[in-house]
């Protein structure tokens, strides 16, 4: 069974940094891409960042610069390094898997999320 | 960038209703388009993708249809888990926006 568990999230200050992590299993990790999609509280899904089996790496323009997504297939596991956060980042961050044998940016399968919240 | 445009953002139905939702790209997509649900307090789930295929172990009352910049989920006649949240995604290229969401409530 395809389990994704995100962890990381927490209260930060503006400004702040945060890593998220989401941890893989029931699948073949290295053979998939990864993405990272957020929901603000009350709101719509909103894509985050990509990253494709060869290391190729798409963000969003309201997070370009400052959030950088990676994995590590020894470990299983994807991340989110998030630098100069805002308030409109607090939100739900959900790890989301790709289809087999596509790297078209799709969600195949989710995580139940992790709530980030930026405040001071 | 590519913008999903949802209608109806919100829908009030009935256990049994035939209900259809549609979702218009701002660009022409071909059938690079999938549907999710999302219930309440879950994580959203993928029913539909390339406009019309259904993922595995989604009920055969989903379906999709549309291709180019409109396309439909239909749901063919409404369940009880059914009422739920709805969002389209174009997923042909950057930066692979969601719409804005279409709640069914029940009537």
């Amino acid at each position: 069974e395809v389990q994704l568990v995100e962890s990381g999230g927490v209260l930060v200050h503006p400004g702040g940094s945060l890593r998220l992590s989401c941890a893989a299993s029931g699948f073949t990790f290295s053979t998939y891409t990864m993405n990272w999609v957020r929901q603000a509280p009350g709101k719509g899904l909103e894509w985050v960042s990509y990253i494709s089996t060869t290391g190729t790496v798409y963000h969003s323009d309201s997070v370009r610069g400052r959030f950088t997504i990676s994995r590590d297939n020894a470990k299983n596991s994807l991340y989110l390094q998030m630098n100069s956060l805002r308030d409109e980042d607090t939100a739900v961050y959900y790890c989301a898997r790709g289809q087999v044998g596509s790297s078209y940016v799709i969600f195949q399968h989710w995580g139940q999320g992790t709530l980030v919240t930026v405040s001071s | 960038d590519i913008q999903m445009t949802q209608s109806p953002s919100t829908l009030s139905a009935s256990v049994g209703d035939r209900v259809t939702i549609t979702c218009r790209a701002s660009q022409y997509i071909s059938n690079w388009l999938a549907w999710y649900q999302q219930r309440p307090g879950q994580a959203p789930k993928l029913l539909i993708y390339k406009a019309s295929s259904l993922e595995s172990g989604v009920p055969s009352r989903f379906s999709g249809s549309g291709s180019g910049t409109e396309f439909t989920l239909t749901i063919s006649s409404l369940q009880p888990d059914d009422f739920a949240t709805y969002y389209c995604q174009q997923y042909n290229s950057y930066s692979w926006a969601f719409g804005q969401g279409t709640k069914v409530e029940i009537k």
